[in-house]
């Protein structure tokens, strides 16, 4: 079993449409994030919520956590070309040292 | 914003030869990391460092691969013996406290 999967493993939208992207895990978590990574690039943290969040916004992102179903979604609303791009979560089992495990990623294409 | 820096972005280098990836965290940041990504893959973790120790390291982090700060500003990750397999993004993150650490853009090593 792995931590931090995301499903779909890959999305195509239009323009406007809505994107949803969701994980899973399998242990207690502090907190779980979600990073963005273009092709080849670095990972742009996207936004953090922790084991006693529910609900997080972000301008057009918004962050659910399901504790008790030990699941996650992450909406962008009204896609744009420039959210193409593999999206991440992690999550932080609250070692103490921060550590991540990472899901292998929805690649998501949203097309003009 | 401040951000974290790696050098070089791109480094090729033969089977065998020893590399030093480097790393410049955000200055008042206090936890660092290193993560890698075999194309195609997840990311995943290496090595967490904390008070000039590794606090934890995963099973990737052998006894080829080695961590400095050598002068309060700059993190290297050294492999010693790079083999093909090392052919991978390596990410350097750091954080001021437990969470939500900071990537930088990495640094793409290539084995031949």
């Amino acid at each position: 079993s792995q931590q931090g999967e995301e499903d779909p493993q890959a999305l195509s939208i239009q323009e406007g449409e809505n994107a949803t992207m969701n994980c899973s895990y399998k242990t207690s978590i502090n907190n779980l994030q979600w990073y963005r990574q273009n092709s080849g690039r670095g990972l742009v943290h996207l936004i953090l919520i922790r084991s006693n969040e529910r609900e997080k916004h972000s301008g057009r992102l918004r962050v659910t956590l399901d504790t008790s179903k030990k699941s996650s979604s992450l909406l962008i609303t009204a896609s744009r070309a420039a959210d193409t791009a593999s999206y991440f979560c992690a999550t932080d089992n609250g070692s103490g040292y921060s550590t991540l495990t990472f899901g292998k990623g929805t690649m998501l294409l949203v097309s003009p | 914003e401040p951000e974290v820096t790696q050098t070089p972005s791109h480094q090729v280098t033969q089977m065998g030869q020893e590399v030093i990836l480097r790393c410049v965290p955000i200055s008042n940041h206090l936890y660092f990391y290193w993560y890698r990504q075999i194309l195609g893959q997840k990311v995943e973790f290496l090595v967490s460092f904390y008070n000039n120790e590794i606090s934890e390291k995963s099973e990737i982090f052998d006894d080829q691969f080695s961590v400095e700060r050598p002068d309060g500003s700059n993190f290297t990750l050294k492999i010693r013996s790079t083999k093909l397999e090392d052919s991978a993004m390596y990410f350097c993150a750091s954080s001021i406290m437990m969470g939500d650490p900071y990537f930088g853009p990495g640094t793409r090593l290539t084995v031949t």
